[in-house]
């Protein structure tokens, strides 16, 4: 089995950088996603790692850590409508991959 | 082209009814999944299909559940005898084939359907 960890609230600043951390724990690992869903709308897709290290990608990066169940999710140059959950989702391993997702991260940016 | 559709948007039955939801994934995408979302909590997986293989049926909550996928196309989730704890956003996600490790296919999500149990 697995268990996916973030904090449940954050709060920022128009324009600062913010890291949102997720640890898990797993049987086996099969990559890390990030989805992004604001407030009455679906998930959609940000990042995967598979591989350590930083993938960067605009003002949005993520950073995975095999060794330690550790990923985190860093925005850059917040943005008034980066206010919503953040969510980490972790493969399951075995005979398939389906992604098993964390409570998510509410993040509310204000001016 | 078209992004995954659910139907209905909003769906409100009373206690002991069945209901039915309706999931259109994205054309070509063999895989679909099946999540619920209560509020404020993260997306439960359900069931999910892959091309004409057995479903994954692993996060049905309970025997009153049950879903099916026709053709390899549109699936349909149905809720029997609906309870009060069932009430919570039903989304439905498609992706290409899931790969080996390594390989990941992003899943593209539905608008869901709320579903209120009175």
């Amino acid at each position: 089995g697995q268990n996916i960890d973030q904090p449940t609230e954050m709060t920022a600043t128009e324009g600062a950088i913010v890291q949102i951390n997720c640890t898990y724990q797993t049987s086996g690992f099969n990559g890390l996603f990030w989805y992004q869903q604001h407030a009455g709308e679906a998930p959609t897709f940000l990042s995967y790692n598979v591989l350590d290290g930083l993938e960067e990608k605009g003002r949005f990066s993520s950073f995975l850590s095999r060794s330690k169940g550790y990923s985190y999710l860093l925005l850059k140059e917040l943005q008034m409508k980066d206010s919503a959950s953040y969510l980490c989702a972790v493969p399951t391993s075995g005979g398939s991959y389906i992604p098993t997702f964390g409570r998510g991260t509410s993040l509310i940016v204000h001016p | 082209g078209a992004g995954v559709s659910q139907s209905p948007s909003n769906k409100v039955t009373e206690k002991g009814k069945d209901v039915e939801l309706r999931c259109d994934p994205i054309s070509g995408h063999t895989a679909l999944y099946w999540y619920r979302q209560s509020l404020g909590q993260g997306l439960e997986f359900l069931i999910y299909f892959q091309g004409n293989s057995a479903p994954d049926k692993s996060g049905l909550p309970s025997d009153r559940f049950s879903a099916e996928r026709t053709g390899g196309s549109v699936s349909t989730l149905t809720i029997q005898r609906t309870q009060q704890e069932d009430s919570a956003v039903y989304l439905c996600a498609s992706s290409l084939a899931l790969g080996t490790s390594g390989d990941y296919n992003e899943q593209f999500f539905g608008p869901g359907t709320r579903l209120t149990v009175l």
